[in-house]
């Protein structure tokens, strides 16, 4: 069975205090992995999509790398915007899988 | 362009009714998801229609939930004799097509039922 566990749960950071939230993952025949960014009372927002071993994708303060068992959401110098929950996922021969998302909040 | 939409986007109901969710998918789009978000949980897969082919309703938890889509765009999300833990976020997503695995969200249906 597909599966998805996210780490840390939730993560307080300063403003400008650069961290990264992992996401491991167990699929048969990965056809992708995601990450979601989800602000409370909304629907889940596209980041990224990753689909091979070595994969980098970037926009602005984000970085999202892939490995054959995990993939890391890095953030650079984060702002207080970028509070919010991210959602990792990751599609197998069956269905898109979630994992419980990292609920980060960024101190100013 | 115009993303998904869904309505209601928030729906106050009393324990054994029928309630209705709709979506529209981004246009152009074939294949339309439907998830649920309850509080504290991942998002869990409901149905999921692909062009004219049959739905794969492997994710429904019970016979009181139904979905149809019409013209291979709008879809409807009906749960029947509405009980408590029904209660959630009801999220519909849709993608270009089977090849395309990217699929993109709407702002969701908050559902209570008293």
């Amino acid at each position: 069975e597909d599966q998805v566990t996210q780490s840390p749960e939730a993560l307080r950071l300063q403003e400008g205090e650069s961290s990264s939230l992992n996401c491991s993952y167990t699929v048969s025949g990965l056809r992708g992995l995601f990450w979601y960014r989800q602000d409370p009372g909304k629907g889940p927002e596209f980041l990224f999509t990753l689909y091979s071993a070595g994969e980098e994708k970037e926009k602005e303060r984000l970085k999202a790398t892939l490995t054959k068992k995990e993939s890391f959401l890095h953030i650079t110098a984060p702002k207080p915007e970028d509070s919010a929950t991210y959602l990792c996922a990751v599609q197998g021969a069956q269905k898109l899988v979630f994992g419980q998302g990292t609920r980060l909040t960024i101190n100013p | 362009g115009a993303g998904v939409s869904q309505s209601p986007s928030n729906k106050v109901t009393e324990k054994g009714k029928d309630v209705e969710l709709r979506c529209d998918p981004i246009s152009g789009h074939t294949a339309l998801y439907w998830y649920r978000q309850s509080l504290g949980q991942g998002l869990e897969f409901l149905i999921y229609f692909q062009g004219n082919s049959a739905p794969d309703k492997s994710g429904l938890p019970s016979d009181r939930f139904s979905a149809e889509r019409t013209g291979g765009s709008v879809s409807t999300l009906t749960i029947q004799r509405t009980q408590q833990e029904d209660s959630a976020v009801y999220l519909c997503a849709s993608k270009t097509g089977a090849r395309e695995e990217t699929q993109y969200f709407g702002p969701g249906t908050r559902l209570l039922v008293l």
